[in-house]
Parts: structure tokens; sequence; C-alpha cells
């Protein structure tokens, strides 16, 4: 069965350092997707990166970017020159099998990210 | 604006009743997906839906049920309400296989 694991249940990070989420996940499919979102104490979800397992560069988004490596099965999430606006619940969820329209997303269970100023 | 609707925002209501959340998806998206988010927990995936058939079914309780209509809108149906059913309830919808969930901004539901 498809499980999204996220170790760290919370982490404080100092303003302006970089920060690594870690995600592994299992799946006996060749072919899925993996995301990162972001849960502000507002409530609302907020899509931040994906990657599929067939593609061959990590993805990156502005100050994010998806740490793929696909034989450990993890997706880490590294975030760049943190702010004070990072702190936040952050996801990690995977979409498997890719292409079907019957695919179910599940997600981790969030790591917890303060950025101390 | 993640373009999708949940409607109402906040909900309050007594054990034992009945209750049902709506979701209008972004334009042009077939899927919609609904989560349940206890206090502090991660997102549990309950049900989706594509095209109004029902496709991926999670942990959901036979308490619970959803349907999407024709025009792609769904309503998930909360019956005999319980205190445990309290959480923040998301609906998302996707496009492709390859397009992430956009999600509404969730129904609150106090069980009280």
């Amino acid at each position: 069965a498809q499980k999204i694991t996220q170790t760290q249940p919370g982490m404080f990070v100092q303003e302006k350092e970089a920060v690594t989420l870690d995600c592994t996940y299992d799946t006996s499919d060749q072919s899925y997707g993996l995301f990162w979102y972001k849960q502000p104490s507002s409530g609302e979800m907020i899509f931040l990166i994906y990657q599929g397992s067939y593609d061959e560069q990590n993805a990156t988004e502005g100050r994010y970017s998806l740490n793929f490596q696909k034989a450990r099965k993890s997706a880490n999430l590294v975030i760049s020159a943190s702010q004070l606006g990072d702190s936040a619940m952050y996801f990690c969820a995977m979409r498997d099998p890719r292409y079907s329209s019957a695919s179910k997303i599940i997600f981790g269970s969030g790591t917890r990210l303060s950025i101390r100023p | 604006d993640s373009g999708v609707t949940q409607t109402p925002k906040h909900l309050i209501t007594a054990t034992g009743q009945r209750v049902t959340l709506r979701c209008s998806p972004r334009s042009g998206d077939l899927s919609v997906y609904w989560y349940q988010q206890s206090l502090d927990q991660g997102l549990q995936f309950l049900i989706q839906y594509y095209n109004g058939e029902e496709r991926a079914k999670g942990n959901i309780l036979e308490r619970f049920s959803a349907q999407q209509f024709p025009d792609l809108h769904s309503e998930l149906n909360l019956s005999s309400l319980e205190l445990g059913d309290s959480a923040l309830y998301f609906c998302a919808s996707s496009g492709d296989n390859s397009s992430p969930l956009h999600f509404g901004n969730g129904t609150r539901l106090t069980v009280t």
C-alpha cells in the first residue's frame, strides 16, 4: 500500500538559513507524482512544487527545490534563504498511480516549521 | 485564489444532526477530492470523483456520502454527527494527472 512518511514533527530554523524537510514514500508503482504543500496558520493549503517519477531533473520553484532520490524513495523539500513567512505546516503528498483518473492522493503527517528572527 | 469554492466556511451543529458541505471546482477540472483534517493532524483522504463518477475511496465512514453533479460541483453529506467529526473539511480539484490539487479554503465543522 502507498504510504508517505514525514519524520520531523517540528523544526526551528534561523531566518535566512536553508532548511530541508524530509519525506519518504512507499509505492509499488513505477509511475507516480510527488507534491509539497504549505499550510500557514490561517489554514489554507498552498501548492509549492511537483515532481513526476519519470522527471530526470529535480523540480525547482523559486526558493523551493525538491531533492528527489528515486532509489531511496525520498522527496525532500529544500527551502533556501528562509523567511519569517515560511513559518507554517508543510505536507508531502503522493499521487499514485499517476496516469489514471482514479488516483488517490495521500498526505504525510506534516512538519511544522518555525523560522526564528 | 485557487478557484475552488467551498461553502459554508463555518458550520456549528449538534450531535446526531446531518450537514451538507458544498464544493465548486476550478473551471475545467473534472476531478474533485474530499479530505478531512482533524485538529493538528494531517489530511485524511475521504473520496474522489471524476466527471460525476466515484473513482477512489479512502477511509470514509458509512455515515458520510458524497456525489458529483453534472455541472461538476460536489457535495459531502455527513449524517448522525458525532463530536469526533469536528474537523476542517477540504475540497480540492485537479485537471490532468500531472496537475497538483487546488484546494478550497475548507469548511470548519464543529459538532457540539
